[in-house]
């Protein structure tokens, strides 16, 4: 158990709904990152918080969003959804911002858009 | 544009033999790089790392080797265990580079 916790585990939805994904990290961690794993694929660096500010963007299309909370939770936004978003969806977290430090992952979010 | 490349899909082994799994990268300003390990329906977890100011890392039964001048890693699990069978994948991220950059992945069996 990593201690980064995410909700739900699965989530169906039809095209053109939105969805929140939630997660909260490890105690004591500032930073929150995102990422999409589609089919067969590794994971695509999605957004990175930390201690409530956003610090780094990758390929996130404008559809989705995010934000980190003063608890430290997060939750990832996507709307407008398309069959092209099923993917697993990632959060880990970090001690720091950057720097040497590695990132423990929560379970993930599966996400199946019909 | 992949930056880490992990170009063996899968890699077979059997029980008590080394596995060898190969990572290639293109950016030079990666400094730090990373291997995780992943069960199917959890999250990847993470197994061992090496900064750029090191040529090897080893922690128990993995060890991960750097080449700078060739840019590429390996990691090397002697012995194998069943256990082992799992999606290890390559990751690497700069200092000054917030987000890891994640290879696609090997799939690693572990016959008996």
């Amino acid at each position: 158990d990593s201690g980064v916790t995410q909700t739900p585990k699965h989530l169906i939805t039809a095209t053109g709904q939105r969805v929140t994904l939630r997660c909260s990290p490890r105690s004591g961690d500032l930073s929150v990152y995102w990422y999409q794993q589609s089919l067969d694929q590794g994971l695509q660096f999605l957004i990175q918080y930390y201690n409530g500010e956003e610090r780094a963007k990758g390929n996130i299309l404008e559809r989705f969003s995010a934000q980190q909370f003063p608890d430290l939770h997060s939750e990832l936004n996507l709307s407008s959804l398309e069959l092209g978003d099923s993917a697993l969806y990632f959060c880990a977290s970090s001690a720091s911002g950057g720097g040497l430090n590695e990132q423990f992952f929560g379970p993930g979010t599966r996400l199946t858009v019909l | 544009d992949q930056q880490v490349k992990q170009n063996s899909p899968s890699l077979s082994v059997q029980e008590g033999r080394i596995s060898i799994l190969n990572c290639d990268y293109t950016n030079s300003m990666f400094d730090y790089f990373l291997w995780y390990k992943k069960y199917p329906a959890e999250g990847p977890t993470f197994l061992i790392s090496i900064s750029s100011i090191k040529d090897k890392n080893e922690d128990g039964r993995f060890t991960v080797f750097l080449n700078k001048s060739a840019k590429h890693l390996s990691l090397h699990i002697v012995p194998s265990q069943p256990g082992d069978s799992a999606v290890y994948f390559c990751a690497a991220s700069g200092s000054n580079d917030y987000k890891l950059s994640f290879g696609a992945g090997t799939t690693v069996t572990v016959r008996a």
